[in-house]
């Protein structure tokens, strides 16, 4: 059974600050991952995709990278507002198949 | 732009009974996921469908079925309710299937259905 586990479980901030988190996954049969916003009572929004190791996205203030050999994603969150409170999920998708396995979560509290 | 639609957006059934859930993909999207996500719970992976073809399947029970149209629309087909049912269900929607070799089309989900069984 595959297992993706983030890390912390949840964050408070204050606003302003830069925060990171880590999305931990099986390398093997690696084919993406995926990071996903979402803020209560709204469905997830897709923040970033990435495929090959060494990969590096940005969007804004948020920022993620990509480690598939030792299984590992950052997402980091540079100068923390309020409206970045939300729960960031991380998904793997594997070779093969089609479907995402979903991390636990990890949920952000900014604090103004 | 459009996104996935669900309906209805919160249901509340008794035990034993059945309930339907939809879900219309983004135009264009010919792949859909069903997701269950109990109270506290990341979403789990039930079932998905690729050109109206079930493309992959994941933790859906037995009383659950789930089909997709010729407008790719999907509806998720639950009997016999149980408590333990109670539960937000999700739809996504992507292009074409994730885990394609050559494409890493990112799925798209809906509001959510929110289930509650008495």
């Amino acid at each position: 059974i595959l297992n993706v586990e983030q890390s912390p479980q949840s964050l408070h901030v204050q606003e302003g600050d830069s925060t990171n988190f880590t999305c931990s996954f099986p390398s093997s049969n690696f084919y993406a991952l995926h990071w996903y916003r979402w803020e209560t009572a709204k469905s997830p929004e897709a923040l970033f995709v990435m495929t090959l190791n060494g990969d590096e996205k940005k969007k804004g203030r948020i920022s993620a990278t990509l480690n598939t050999k030792e299984g590992y994603s950052y997402l980091y969150i540079k100068g923390s507002q309020p409206e970045d409170s939300a729960t960031y999920l991380c998904a793997l998708s594997t070779s093969g198949t089609y479907k995402y396995i979903f991390g636990t979560g990890t949920r952000l509290k900014v604090l103004a | 732009a459009a996104g996935v639609i669900q309906s209805p957006r919160h249901l509340i059934k008794e035990k034993r009974e059945t309930a339907t859930l939809k879900c219309y993909p983004i135009p264009r999207h010919d792949t859909v996921y069903w997701y269950q996500q109990g109270p506290g719970q990341d979403p789990q992976f039930l079932i998905s469908f690729y050109e109206k073809m079930q493309s992959d399947k994941g933790s859906i029970p037995d009383r659950f079925s789930a089909q997709q149209f010729s407008d790719y629309h999907s509806e998720l087909n639950m009997s016999s309710l149980e408590l333990g049912d109670s539960a937000l269900y999700f739809c996504a929607s992507s292009l074409t299937p994730s885990g394609a070799l050559d494409n890493t089309d990112t799925q798209y989900f809906g509001p959510g259905t929110r289930l509650t069984v008495l």
